[in-house]
């Protein structure tokens, strides 16, 4: 969806590096979610944030929401091969239950 | 408890054939949402279902049909199958008072329209 954009569309890092994933809005959202998919597989739940200006934070993976809530961002500390896969975020714009999804970064973690 | 399961994983249409995707949760979620994933397009949202009976567009509905007679299954269905329709679908459900709610992804069904 070109309501939400996300950077890098790919990223190779070197395991035991940080890395950060930016999904940015062109609106005001409700809701934003992080969501983890593994080559070939379902999309996974990570994260989802509310306010402006809140954090969360899941094993070393953690998700900001900026004031405005226009931009989000993913941050992955000390990588491991097992946070390879393709992470998606997702925003709730007008609460009319659905979820609009950016494109994804593809993420790959070099041994 | 099963989550989000889709039927079949994998199908191979020609061009002008019909069918049907199968989706079914056991959570008892009120919501129902069908995708396609392409790449380099992200998960474009099909159409979507808010309860037992009810429908409604998404994205990209055009070409497809859907139907929620049960509670627990979502129906897609392709009446004139086409190569542009050539993707991965998922199927997803959430709960009631679906914003903010968290969706369970079924693992994916990959059509191929030749």
């Amino acid at each position: 969806s070109q309501e939400l954009e996300q950077s890098p569309q790919s990223l190779i890092v070197q395991e035991g590096k940080n890395l950060t994933i930016n999904c940015t809005s062109s609106k005001t959202l409700y809701g934003l979610y992080w969501y983890k998919q593994k080559y070939g597989e379902g999309l996974i739940f990570l994260m989802m944030l509310q306010k402006g200006g809140e954090e969360k934070s899941h094993e070393k993976i953690t998700a900001k929401l900026d004031e405005k809530k226009q931009q989000s961002s993913l941050h992955i500390t000390a990588s491991q091969p097992s946070h390879a896969g393709i992470y998606l975020c997702g925003a709730d714009f007008l609460r009319d239950d659905k979820i609009i999804f950016g494109k994804g970064t593809r993420l790959h973690i070099l041994p | 408890n099963a989550g989000v399961t889709q039927t079949p994983k994998f199908r191979v249409l020609k061009t002008g054939q019909s069918m049907t995707l199968l989706c079914a949760q056991d959570m008892n979620h009120e919501y129902m949402y069908w995708y396609r994933q392409d790449p380099g397009m992200g998960l474009r949202l099909i159409h979507y279902s808010v309860g037992e009976g009810t429908t409604a567009k998404g994205e990209v509905p055009d070409g497809y049909n859907v139907s929620r007679l049960k509670k627990q299954n979502f129906l897609l269905g392709l009446e004139s199958a086409a190569p542009s329709q050539t993707s991965v679908y998922f199927c997803a459900s959430t709960g009631t008072g679906a914003i903010f709610y968290e969706q369970y992804f079924g693992p994916g069904t990959r059509l191929t329209v030749t």
